[in-house]
Protein backbone atom coordinates (compact mmCIF):
# COMPACT_ATOMS: atom_id res chain seq x y z
CA UNK A 1 0.00 0.00 0.00
CA UNK A 2 1.32 3.39 -1.02
CA UNK A 3 1.91 5.63 2.41
CA UNK A 4 2.65 9.50 2.33
CA UNK A 5 4.48 10.96 5.08
CA UNK A 6 4.66 14.67 5.97
CA UNK A 7 7.08 15.50 9.28
CA UNK A 8 6.55 18.63 9.71
CA UNK A 9 2.89 19.58 11.22
CA UNK A 10 3.22 23.50 11.70
CA UNK A 11 5.65 25.97 9.60
CA UNK A 12 6.12 29.42 10.07
CA UNK A 13 8.13 32.17 8.01
CA UNK A 14 8.40 35.89 7.19
CA UNK A 15 7.04 36.95 4.58
CA UNK A 16 9.41 37.55 1.34
CA UNK A 17 11.47 34.34 2.64
CA UNK A 18 11.80 30.84 1.38
CA UNK A 19 10.36 28.08 2.67
CA UNK A 20 10.85 24.22 2.13
CA UNK A 21 8.19 21.85 3.31
CA UNK A 22 8.96 18.07 3.43
CA UNK A 23 7.18 15.27 2.01
CA UNK A 24 8.10 11.21 1.97
CA UNK A 25 5.88 8.51 0.20
CA UNK A 26 6.44 4.66 -0.02
CA UNK A 27 5.17 2.71 -3.29
CA UNK A 28 6.75 -0.49 -5.31
CA UNK A 29 4.90 1.27 -8.30
CA UNK A 30 7.15 2.93 -11.15
CA UNK A 31 4.88 5.14 -13.10
CA UNK A 32 2.98 7.72 -11.11
CA UNK A 33 2.21 11.01 -10.00
CA UNK A 34 2.61 13.39 -7.33
CA UNK A 35 1.24 16.61 -6.37
CA UNK A 36 1.22 19.34 -3.57
CA UNK A 37 -2.59 20.77 -2.54
CA UNK A 38 -3.07 23.85 -0.89
CA UNK A 39 -6.11 24.18 1.61
CA UNK A 40 -6.84 27.43 2.23
CA UNK A 41 -9.53 28.26 5.42
CA UNK A 42 -12.69 28.23 2.61
CA UNK A 43 -11.60 24.07 2.05
CA UNK A 44 -11.20 23.97 -1.07
CA UNK A 45 -8.02 22.46 -2.01
CA UNK A 46 -6.19 23.33 -4.62
CA UNK A 47 -3.58 21.88 -7.06
CA UNK A 48 -0.35 23.87 -6.34
CA UNK A 49 1.96 21.71 -8.64
CA UNK A 50 2.98 18.03 -9.83
CA UNK A 51 5.41 15.56 -10.64
CA UNK A 52 5.22 12.64 -13.37
CA UNK A 53 7.43 10.02 -11.69
CA UNK A 54 9.48 9.57 -14.82
CA UNK A 55 10.33 13.23 -15.72
CA UNK A 56 13.73 13.57 -13.99
CA UNK A 57 13.20 17.48 -14.37
CA UNK A 58 11.63 19.15 -11.06
CA UNK A 59 8.58 20.66 -11.66
CA UNK A 60 8.10 24.40 -11.37
CA UNK A 61 5.12 26.40 -11.08
CA UNK A 62 6.02 30.60 -10.85
CA UNK A 63 7.16 30.32 -7.36
CA UNK A 64 6.61 27.01 -6.68
CA UNK A 65 8.75 24.09 -7.30
CA UNK A 66 9.63 21.00 -6.16
CA UNK A 67 13.09 18.72 -5.77
CA UNK A 68 11.82 14.93 -6.88
CA UNK A 69 14.11 12.66 -5.29
CA UNK A 70 12.71 9.08 -6.29
CA UNK A 71 15.25 6.97 -4.80
CA UNK A 72 14.68 8.29 -1.79
CA UNK A 73 10.97 8.78 -2.72
CA UNK A 74 11.24 12.06 -1.88
CA UNK A 75 9.07 15.16 -2.96
CA UNK A 76 9.80 18.57 -1.45
CA UNK A 77 7.81 22.12 -2.14
CA UNK A 78 10.23 25.08 -2.38
CA UNK A 79 8.15 28.64 -1.74
CA UNK A 80 10.30 31.17 -2.74
CA UNK A 81 9.34 34.97 -2.11
CA UNK A 82 6.30 33.47 0.49
CA UNK A 83 3.29 35.93 0.38
CA UNK A 84 0.56 36.41 2.94
CA UNK A 85 -1.78 34.66 0.41
CA UNK A 86 0.65 31.20 0.86
CA UNK A 87 -0.77 31.01 4.43
CA UNK A 88 -2.69 27.57 4.21
CA UNK A 89 -2.55 23.46 5.25
CA UNK A 90 -0.53 22.07 2.55
CA UNK A 91 -1.16 18.65 1.68
CA UNK A 92 1.73 16.28 -0.28
CA UNK A 93 -0.59 13.60 -2.53
CA UNK A 94 0.60 10.32 -4.57
CA UNK A 95 -1.30 8.47 -7.39
CA UNK A 96 -0.82 5.89 -9.87
CA UNK A 97 -2.67 5.19 -13.10
CA UNK A 98 -6.21 5.89 -12.37
CA UNK A 99 -6.31 5.18 -8.92
CA UNK A 100 -7.46 6.87 -5.42
CA UNK A 101 -5.33 10.12 -4.67
CA UNK A 102 -3.56 9.44 -1.33
CA UNK A 103 -3.24 12.38 0.94
CA UNK A 104 -0.32 13.09 3.48
CA UNK A 105 -1.26 14.62 7.09
CA UNK A 106 -0.94 18.15 5.81
CA UNK A 107 1.76 21.32 7.09
CA UNK A 108 -0.06 24.08 8.24
CA UNK A 109 2.09 27.12 7.10
CA UNK A 110 1.75 30.58 8.36
CA UNK A 111 3.50 33.82 6.47
CA UNK A 112 4.10 36.71 8.74
CA UNK A 113 3.57 40.63 7.73
CA UNK B 1 -16.00 26.16 -16.46
CA UNK B 2 -18.09 25.54 -13.45
CA UNK B 3 -16.37 23.80 -10.90
CA UNK B 4 -17.28 20.97 -8.18
CA UNK B 5 -20.60 22.15 -6.20
CA UNK B 6 -21.42 20.45 -3.05
CA UNK B 7 -24.04 21.24 -0.64
CA UNK B 8 -25.05 21.92 2.11
CA UNK B 9 -21.97 23.88 3.32
CA UNK B 10 -22.44 23.35 6.79
CA UNK B 11 -24.84 20.32 8.54
CA UNK B 12 -25.21 19.36 12.49
CA UNK B 13 -27.34 16.57 13.43
CA UNK B 14 -27.23 14.83 16.65
CA UNK B 15 -25.62 11.61 17.16
CA UNK B 16 -28.05 8.52 15.34
CA UNK B 17 -29.81 11.03 12.84
CA UNK B 18 -29.18 10.68 9.20
CA UNK B 19 -27.75 12.84 6.96
CA UNK B 20 -27.21 13.12 3.01
CA UNK B 21 -24.60 15.19 0.96
CA UNK B 22 -25.04 16.04 -2.22
CA UNK B 23 -22.31 16.71 -4.98
CA UNK B 24 -22.28 17.71 -8.76
CA UNK B 25 -19.46 17.58 -10.56
CA UNK B 26 -17.85 19.10 -13.37
CA UNK B 27 -19.68 18.17 -16.63
CA UNK B 28 -17.96 15.17 -18.35
CA UNK B 29 -16.12 13.78 -15.16
CA UNK B 30 -15.76 10.34 -15.14
CA UNK B 31 -13.92 10.19 -11.79
CA UNK B 32 -15.80 10.98 -8.89
CA UNK B 33 -14.11 10.66 -5.74
CA UNK B 34 -16.00 11.49 -2.04
CA UNK B 35 -13.14 12.40 0.66
CA UNK B 36 -13.44 12.27 4.20
CA UNK B 37 -11.14 15.26 6.18
CA UNK B 38 -11.17 15.03 9.97
CA UNK B 39 -9.74 17.96 11.66
CA UNK B 40 -6.40 18.16 11.56
CA UNK B 41 -5.91 15.46 9.47
CA UNK B 42 -5.38 14.81 5.45
CA UNK B 43 -8.59 13.73 3.17
CA UNK B 44 -9.02 10.19 3.38
CA UNK B 45 -10.97 8.23 0.64
CA UNK B 46 -13.93 7.13 1.50
CA UNK B 47 -15.60 6.19 -2.08
CA UNK B 48 -14.26 6.49 -5.90
CA UNK B 49 -16.58 6.35 -8.83
CA UNK B 50 -15.87 5.65 -12.38
CA UNK B 51 -19.27 6.68 -14.29
CA UNK B 52 -21.76 5.05 -12.27
CA UNK B 53 -19.77 2.34 -10.89
CA UNK B 54 -17.65 1.66 -7.97
CA UNK B 55 -13.67 1.61 -8.17
CA UNK B 56 -12.70 1.93 -4.65
CA UNK B 57 -15.12 1.48 -1.58
CA UNK B 58 -12.53 -0.42 1.02
CA UNK B 59 -12.51 2.29 3.83
CA UNK B 60 -16.55 3.06 3.38
CA UNK B 61 -17.84 2.01 6.57
CA UNK B 62 -20.86 -0.01 4.67
CA UNK B 63 -22.41 -0.17 8.02
CA UNK B 64 -23.79 3.34 8.17
CA UNK B 65 -21.95 5.06 4.65
CA UNK B 66 -23.60 4.56 1.30
CA UNK B 67 -22.63 6.27 -1.91
CA UNK B 68 -24.28 6.10 -5.16
CA UNK B 69 -23.61 8.05 -8.67
CA UNK B 70 -26.87 7.89 -10.35
CA UNK B 71 -26.57 8.44 -14.03
CA UNK B 72 -22.84 8.62 -13.82
CA UNK B 73 -23.17 12.29 -13.00
CA UNK B 74 -24.55 13.58 -9.52
CA UNK B 75 -23.68 11.75 -6.33
CA UNK B 76 -24.93 11.39 -2.78
CA UNK B 77 -23.60 10.14 0.20
CA UNK B 78 -25.23 9.06 3.35
CA UNK B 79 -24.49 8.23 6.76
CA UNK B 80 -27.20 6.54 8.54
CA UNK B 81 -26.86 6.82 11.83
CA UNK B 82 -24.41 8.97 12.61
CA UNK B 83 -21.70 9.41 15.41
CA UNK B 84 -19.59 11.67 17.33
CA UNK B 85 -16.74 10.45 14.85
CA UNK B 86 -17.80 11.27 12.03
CA UNK B 87 -17.53 14.86 12.20
CA UNK B 88 -15.54 16.01 10.17
CA UNK B 89 -15.73 17.83 6.54
CA UNK B 90 -16.73 15.74 3.49
CA UNK B 91 -14.99 16.22 0.31
CA UNK B 92 -15.68 15.55 -3.60
CA UNK B 93 -13.49 15.94 -6.27
CA UNK B 94 -13.79 14.98 -9.97
CA UNK B 95 -11.24 14.33 -12.82
CA UNK B 96 -11.76 13.61 -16.64
CA UNK B 97 -11.29 10.48 -18.24
CA UNK B 98 -8.12 9.89 -19.94
CA UNK B 99 -7.88 11.47 -23.97
CA UNK B 100 -5.75 10.31 -26.61
CA UNK B 101 -4.25 7.53 -23.92
CA UNK B 102 -2.62 11.16 -21.88
CA UNK B 103 -3.54 10.16 -18.01
CA UNK B 104 -5.39 13.12 -16.91
CA UNK B 105 -4.02 13.67 -13.41
CA UNK B 106 -5.63 17.11 -12.06
CA UNK B 107 -8.74 16.46 -10.36
CA UNK B 108 -10.69 19.18 -8.59
CA UNK B 109 -12.40 19.59 -5.70
CA UNK B 110 -16.13 20.79 -4.19
CA UNK B 111 -15.25 23.31 -0.71
CA UNK B 112 -16.57 20.56 1.39
CA UNK B 113 -19.38 20.08 3.37
CA UNK B 114 -18.57 20.38 7.10
CA UNK B 115 -20.86 18.26 9.59
CA UNK B 116 -21.25 18.26 13.21
CA UNK B 117 -22.52 15.46 15.18
CA UNK B 118 -23.55 16.42 18.59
Amino acid sequence: AQTVTQSQPEMSVQEAETVTLSCTYDTSESNYYLFWYKQPPSRQMILVIRQEAYKQQNATENRFSVNFQKAAKSFSLKISDSQLGDTAMYFCAFMKQDDKIIFGKGTRLHILP
Amino acid sequence: EAGVAQSPRYKIIEKRQSVAFWCNPISGHATLYWYQQILGQGPKLLIQFQNNGVVDDSQLPKDRFSAERLKGVDSTLKIQPAKLEDSAVYLCASRSAPRQGRWNTEAFFGQGTRLTVV
